[in-house]
């Protein structure tokens, strides 16, 4: 079993819709969770990062992390076709950031 | 945000040749800057470490010989791919680590494509 599992897609949905995206983990010691978006053949780029479990709300992004499932989230309310990029979960134990483990990606695409 | 370069965002070589890519953190300065590959469809995957004055630190299975890095001043780091061959064919990323170790914020480049013929 990998360490971090996520979907890959593609993931296509209208615009205004509510985008859910999640990935699931086997290490319980994972203490950082973040999300990245990364558009084609660019760099990524940190969205949201929490700390241990609980929600995080920012703008139209809400991150949920629920450590006894081993289940991360990221939740995209009015999907914009401005969105439409390939989301990275990652996450870390404590320490150093070198050890940041990235999901696949899973790719969304917001039909206008 | 802060600022990370990279260079070239795209190059082709022929096998044999060897191809140089530079991360630069335009607006802050970088101890420990990252180095990773991804592959299609796949994750980016850490290659090393680069902490500036002293040598990389680099992940299990990677060459150390084949993917020089070299991280001389607080801004720059670079990655050569010494004698490259079709299977090196990959989007190689940097990223910049702004602040402490364990607190501070990775800041990623732009990726460089390398297609090696």
């Amino acid at each position: 079993q990998k360490e971090v599992e996520q979907d890959p897609g593609p993931l296509s949905v209208p615009e205004g819709a509510i985008v859910s995206l999640n990935c699931t983990y086997s290490n319980s010691a994972f203490q950082y969770f973040m999300w990245y978006r990364q558009y084609s053949r660019k760099g990524p780029e940190l969205l949201m990062y929490t700390y241990s479990s609980g929600n995080k709300e920012d703008g139209r992004f809400t991150a949920q992390v629920d450590k006894s499932s081993k289940y991360i989230s990221l939740f995209i309310r009015d999907s914009q076709p401005s969105d439409s990029a390939t989301y990275l979960c990652a996450m870390r134990l404590g320490g150093s950031q070198g050890n940041l483990i990235f999901g696949k990606g899973t790719k969304l695409s917001v039909k206008p | 945000g802060a600022v990370v370069s990279q260079h070239p965002s795209r190059v082709i070589c022929k096998s044999g040749t060897s191809v140089k890519i530079e991360c630069r953190s335009l607006d802050f300065q970088a101890t420990t800057m990252f180095w990773y590959r991804q592959f299609p469809k796949q994750s980016l995957m850490l290659m090393a470490t680069s902490n500036e004055g002293s040598k990389a630190t680099y992940e299990q299975g990677v060459e150390k010989d084949k993917f020089l890095i070299n991280h001389a001043s607080l801004t720059l780091s670079t990655l050569t791919v010494t004698s490259a061959h079709p299977e090196d064919s990959s989007f190689y990323i940097c990223s910049a680590l702004k602040g402490p170790m364990n607190t501070g914020e990775l800041f990623f480049g732009e990726g460089s494509r390398l297609t090696v013929l």
